[in-house]
């Protein structure tokens, strides 16, 4: 069975840039997450996607991230303009359904690095 | 916000000792998972403890719950040099949580062969 498929694995931009990153999570799998995890931390949910719609943005900076799963299938993450403070790994991960009380497992992709100079 | 929180931050043994990371955590919770994460690559599932369990063991893993003490306790047994990997607690939460997995900072263990 395939995994979670992100790219570009790495990508170095400078500040004000805007980069995108995309993922394929696994087949049939209706959530989608991206988190972001900066160096020495844990993962952080930026947003999370129930087929095509979303679920949780809190944690999403809007004023410069934007994510899109139009048709609920593969997603697209995207920073503009980008800042020295976005360097990071953005983990792309998928599980079957979004019940989580039930203890679904989420398979998480390799990862794009962010480094924005 | 983060809201497991790792102890210790790093943890260096030989191999064939046993390796325990602690987590603790602020509000209720539905189930807890520890996930281990090698250098540059994604997150991989170990194991789910739910609230109303006390213990669960998986192969060379065993992992601890106590909801009273809002806490869990991750134990690898004969450790060896594959181990060598960051691992870290999540949770998700209780009444009033839409279901987000919230990630601690991690322990990092290192296992020297």
């Amino acid at each position: 069975e395939a995994g979670v498929a992100q790219s570009p694995r790495y990508k170095i931009i400078e500040k004000r840039q805007s980069v995108a990153f995309w993922c394929n999570p696994i087949s049939g799998h209706a959530t989608l997450y991206w988190y972001q995890q900066i160096l020495g931390q844990g993962p952080k949910l930026l947003i999370q996607f129930q087929n095509n719609g979303v679920v949780d943005d809190s944690q999403l900076p809007k004023d410069r991230f934007s994510a899109e799963r139009l048709k609920g299938v593969d997603s697209t993450l995207k920073i503009q303009p980008a800042k020295l403070e976005d360097s990071a790994v953005y983990l792309c991960a998928s599980s079957l359904r979004d019940n989580y009380f039930s203890g679904n497992t989420i398979y998480f992709g390799e990862g794009s690095w962010l480094t924005v100079v | 916000s983060q809201q497991g929180e790792e102890d210790p931050q790093a943890l260096s043994i030989q191999e064939g000792e046993n390796a325990t990371m602690n987590c603790s955590y602020k509000t209720s919770i539905n189930n807890l998972q520890w996930y281990r994460q090698n250098s540059g690559r994604g997150l991989v599932h170990l194991i789910l403890i739910r609230s109303n369990e006390r213990e669960k063991h998986s192969g060379r893993l065993r992992v601890t719950l106590d909801t009273s003490k809002k806490s869990s306790s991750l134990l690898i047994t004969a450790s060896r040099a594959a181990d060598t990997a960051s691992y870290f607690c999540a949770t998700i939460g209780g009444s009033g949580n839409t279901g987000k997995l919230i990630f601690g900072q991690g322990t990092t263990l290192q296992v020297k062969p």
